[in-house]
């Protein structure tokens, strides 16, 4: 069956800019968590949706917000972007349980000028 | 939140086994174990998970302390393609949200050499 798919790959935007990242999830996966990599802090939790609900956040500032769909399909937005946002933003989709595995898409790479 | 440990690097001969260590010695009693990798250009990979006792898959093992304290990824033989970062996180079985998983941190980077 078809992965987790994120779009676009890569994005160049300039600071102020704001932006929107699409996951499409695994087809019968009704969670999915977003998360920012970047070299100095590794991959860190920004937030996780299950059924159109936010669940959990990470420690972010509200600049980072997402909603997730009824076909579980989820975006998330950043506004005002500034320098340090640039980073690798992957999504992860799993059935929701703390036993089932994450499925991570290979990421959106967001560059900020 | 319970906080794993890893070494930054390891290094290992092809084909030879890879023991990828993790301490968590805050651990609670509902806390599954789980450990990804992450190819590079790629996004992280599920590799295997456990709660208390040894797990075995195609993959890998992963074997688990009596105490729960700490715990061993183990590649039995390791292939240039298993050149990754390796990531041990947990995730509480009995949080009420308990889909999501935490903080990765930075892993282990492991180096295969021929």
């Amino acid at each position: 069956k078809a992965g987790v798919t994120q779009t676009p790959r890569y994005l160049i935007k300039t600071r102020g800019q704001q932006v929107t990242l699409s996951c499409s999830p695994i087809s019968g996966h009704r969670s999915v968590s977003w998360y920012q990599q970047t070299p100095g802090q590794g991959l860190q939790f920004l937030f996780e949706y299950f059924s159109e609900t936010q669940r959990n956040k990470g420690n972010f500032p509200g600049r980072f917000s997402g909603r997730q769909f009824s076909n579980s399909r989820s975006e998330m937005n950043v506004s005002t972007l500034e320098l340090g946002d640039s980073a690798l933003y992957l999504c992860a989709s799993s059935f929701g349980q703390s036993n089932s595995p994450l499925h991570f898409g290979n990421g959106t790479r967001l560059t900020v000028t | 939140d319970a906080k794993t440990t890893q070494p930054n690097s390891m290094e290992s001969n092809e084909e030879e086994p890879v023991h990828l260590p993790c301490n968590h010695s805050t651990i609670s009693g509902t806390d599954y174990i789980h450990w990804y990798r992450q190819l590079p250009s790629q996004g992280p990979e599920y590799v295997i998970h456990g709660l208390t006792s040894n797990v075995n898959n195609r993959m890998a093992s992963l074997a688990i302390a009596e105490d729960r304290k700490s715990s061993t990824l183990i590649l039995h033989r390791a292939t240039l393609r298993d050149a990754a970062v390796y990531y041990c996180i947990l995730r509480d079985s009995l949080r009420s949200n308990s889909g999501y998983a935490l903080n990765f941190g930075k892993g282990t980077s492991l180096l295969v050499t021929p």
